[in-house]
């Protein structure tokens, strides 16, 4: 059974670092073709991809936040961790991590994190 | 960046009824397109992924079709817990993922 649990703080403080850590279990990303995704969700909104570490630790970001995401994984603990610097309120969403195939689409999903961006 | 544009905003139908959301992206996606459900307060659950292919444990009712630019999904006929949002997402244009901004349908 492939499950997916964000964790982090629900507020940070305008211009502070966010780091956010997605704990799963079903999967390993040691195996070959597997990856983990970033996405987020600000409220009322559509959703919006962040980030992909792969199991080769190949890693990809959104270009329109590129300079501020930096996404790494612990294999051992079955953990990929995210982090955005200089948080803004605009960054206010649900953040969710999903595993995601090679040549494939985010399939399981976490349950989301809402992280408010407030002073 | 490819822009997704999902019509209608809102499809106010009943139980039973036949839904038709549509996805048009700004350029070529091939069939790299999937299409996502959401409830409130839930995670996205994949629904259609290649443009047409069901995910594991998707009713039949769940159809999706077309390549290029234009895409479809089809629920055939509507349960209650159909009642959603639905968004479409693109892999084309890698790594720069993309969604629509989504179609409600609501209980009319």
């Amino acid at each position: 059974q492939v499950t997916l649990r964000e964790s982090g703080p629900a507020l940070v403080k305008p211009t502070q670092t966010l780091t956010l850590t997605c704990t799963f279990s079903g999967f390993s990303l040691s195996t070959s073709g597997m990856c983990v995704s970033w996405i987020r969700q600000p409220p009322g909104k559509a959703l919006e991809w962040l980030a992909r570490i792969d199991w080769d630790d190949d890693k990809y970001y959104s270009t329109s936040l590129k300079t501020r995401l930096t996404i790494s994984k612990d294999t051992s603990k079955n953990q990929v961790v995210l982090t955005m610097t200089n948080m803004d309120p605009v960054d206010t969403a649900t953040y969710y991590c999903a595993r995601t195939p090679l040549s494939g689409y985010p399939d399981y999903w976490g349950q989301g994190t809402l992280v408010t961006v407030s002073s | 960046e490819i822009v997704l544009t999902q019509s209608p905003a809102t499809l106010s139908l009943s139980p039973g009824e036949r839904a038709t959301l549509s996805c048009r992206a700004s350029q070529s996606v091939s069939s790299y397109l999937a299409w996502y459900q959401q409830k409130p307060g839930q995670a996205p659950r994949l629904l259609i992924y290649d443009a047409s292919n069901r995910a594991t444990g998707i009713p039949a009712r769940f159809s999706g079709s077309g390549s290029g630019t234009d895409f479809t999904l089809t629920i055939s006929s509507l349960e209650p817990e159909d009642f959603a949002v639905y968004y479409c997402q693109q892999r084309s244009n890698w790594p720069q993922w993309t969604f629509g901004q989504g179609t409600k349908v609501e209980i009319k």
